[in-house]
């Protein structure tokens, strides 16, 4: 049982290029999100999703995309990289909305944008 | 949507002394409240969480009180140790989609 896993912990893109974040939980878990982490600002909701094929915004939608094809992964996309997208980026999951409980984090993946 | 605010931003404390973390929220219809500790490197890790129907909650060293009437909950750690040091996040939630994140606290425990 890995929890939540989280690809590449380090990336360095220049502006412009496009990538892609991965996030896989072996828990079953219902509910998947991101969130990036910046200093002073917290942690703020970029996607979520409620369950496979069912995706929404959060707080910071713009020049991110997310799919959700399976129950187990959570891809993040960033289509155009811009350096205000430099970040760490956490994907998060949780068995299920209808019953509220805490998080589940992965480790991370710290992103500069040049 | 829901502010969350948190203070202080750092505090340092001596071994075994106690340390007390705390956040106010906006919206009242904010019915759960986790608390998360994030060590160097890693992501967060959920460490203890209240209901808005319970006042308090208490694991061994930690303790979360929550005043409804003021919107403001507590995170306490009594008899710090050296392993405390780390940053700390309150998050207040609604529907269980959103969370709602503070800015985060860093403790130090100063042997």
């Amino acid at each position: 049982n890995a929890g939540v896993t989280q690809t590449p912990k380090f990336q360095v893109l220049k502006t412009g290029q496009s990538m892609t974040l991965q996030c896989a939980q072996d828990m079953n878990h219902e509910y998947m999100s991101w969130y990036r982490q910046d200093p002073g600002m917290g942690l703020r909701l970029i996607h979520y999703s409620v369950g496979a094929g069912i995706t929404d915004q959060g707080e910071v939608p713009n020049g991110y995309n997310v799919s959700r094809s399976t129950t187990e992964d959570f891809p993040l996309r960033l289509l155009s990289a811009a350096p205000s997208q430099t970040s760490v980026y956490f994907c998060a999951s949780s068995y299920s909305i209808q019953i509220v409980k805490g998080y589940t984090f992965g480790s991370g993946t710290r992103l500069t944008v040049v | 949507g829901e502010n969350v605010e948190q203070h202080p931003s750092t505090l340092s404390v001596q071994e075994g002394d106690s340390a007390v973390i705390k956040c106010t929220y906006s919206d009242s219809a904010s019915n759960y409240f986790p608390w998360y500790k994030q060590e160097l490197g890693k992501g967060p890790q959920l460490i203890i969480d209240i209901r808005s129907n319970v006042g308090e909650k208490k694991d061994q060293r930690i303790a979360v009180t929550l005043n409804k009437t003021a919107k403001h909950f507590s995170l306490h750690i009594t008899e710090t140790q050296p392993e405390d040091s780390a940053v700390y996040f309150c998050a207040a939630s609604i529907t269980g989609n959103q969370f709602y994140f503070g800015t985060g606290t860093s403790l130090t425990v100063i042997p």
